[in-house]
């Protein structure tokens, strides 16, 4: 059965930079998108953006337009998402999910970034 | 962007009750429209999909109806595992997708 499996939680200094990765465990992505979510402590759910591996295809949501980054190592089968300019409340759980159209079916443990002086 | 609202916002009830929740778009999104329960600690996980399709694995005491803007999730008889929160979210015209506020269900 596939798994997304996320790298661990990170503590960051505001200001500087974080990538969390998300590794599907069951091998290629299989034609669908990988989008990150993110949630900040006891708040709602927050859509970041996408890439869809096939087609290098990448969209972010305007919040977060020229802060975030995703990328995808389609050999590894690994998927990353970086931020930039790291802020107190970019504090959050950041999920990878696997994204069919839009329908976000397999999502990862998630992985905790904490940002603070 | 599309915006979601949910109501209610908490809900407290008991095992055995029939439980139904609102969503509404702030335009028409058809039948774009999922339902996902999150447990404390946990990753959410989609019940509903095409605002009244189960997800595989998911029990027939959750039910979803609704189209344009106006959207209920219903649980026919709470059971203990139920109590959660859960957010609905539309994907018309995707990317970018929205999640509603969510609606915690509590134990009275």
């Amino acid at each position: 059965q596939v798994k997304l499996v996320q790298s661990g939680a990170e503590v960051k200094k505001p200001g500087s930079s974080v990538t969390v990765s998300c590794k599907s465990s069951g091998g290629a992505f299989s034609g669908y998108s990988i989008s990150w979510v993110r949630q900040a402590p006891a708040q709602g759910l927050e859509w970041m953006g996408r890439i869809t591996p096939e087609l290098d295809r990448v969209f972010y949501a305007q919040k977060f337009q020229g802060r975030l980054t995703i990328t995808v190592d389609k050999n590894t089968y690994t998927a990353n998402m970086q931020l930039t300019r790291l802020r107190s409340d970019d504090t959050a759980i950041y999920y990878c999910v696997r994204d069919g159209g839009g329908l976000f079916g397999l999502w990862g443990p998630g992985t905790l970034v904490t940002v603070s002086s | 962007d599309i915006q979601l609202t949910q109501s209610p916002s908490f809900l407290s009830a008991s095992v055995g009750d029939r439980v139904t929740i609102t969503c509404r778009a702030s335009q028409d999104i058809s039948r774009y429209l999922a339902w996902y329960q999150q447990k404390p600690g946990q990753a959410p996980k989609l019940l509903i999909y095409a605002a009244s399709t189960l997800e595989s694995g998911v029990p027939s005491r959750f039910s979803g109806s609704g189209s344009g803007t106006e959207f209920t999730l219903t649980v026919s008889s709470l059971q203990p595992e139920d109590f959660a929160t859960y957010y609905c979210q539309q994907f018309d015209n995707y990317p970018p997708a929205t999640f509603g506020p969510g609606t915690t269900v509590d134990c009275k």
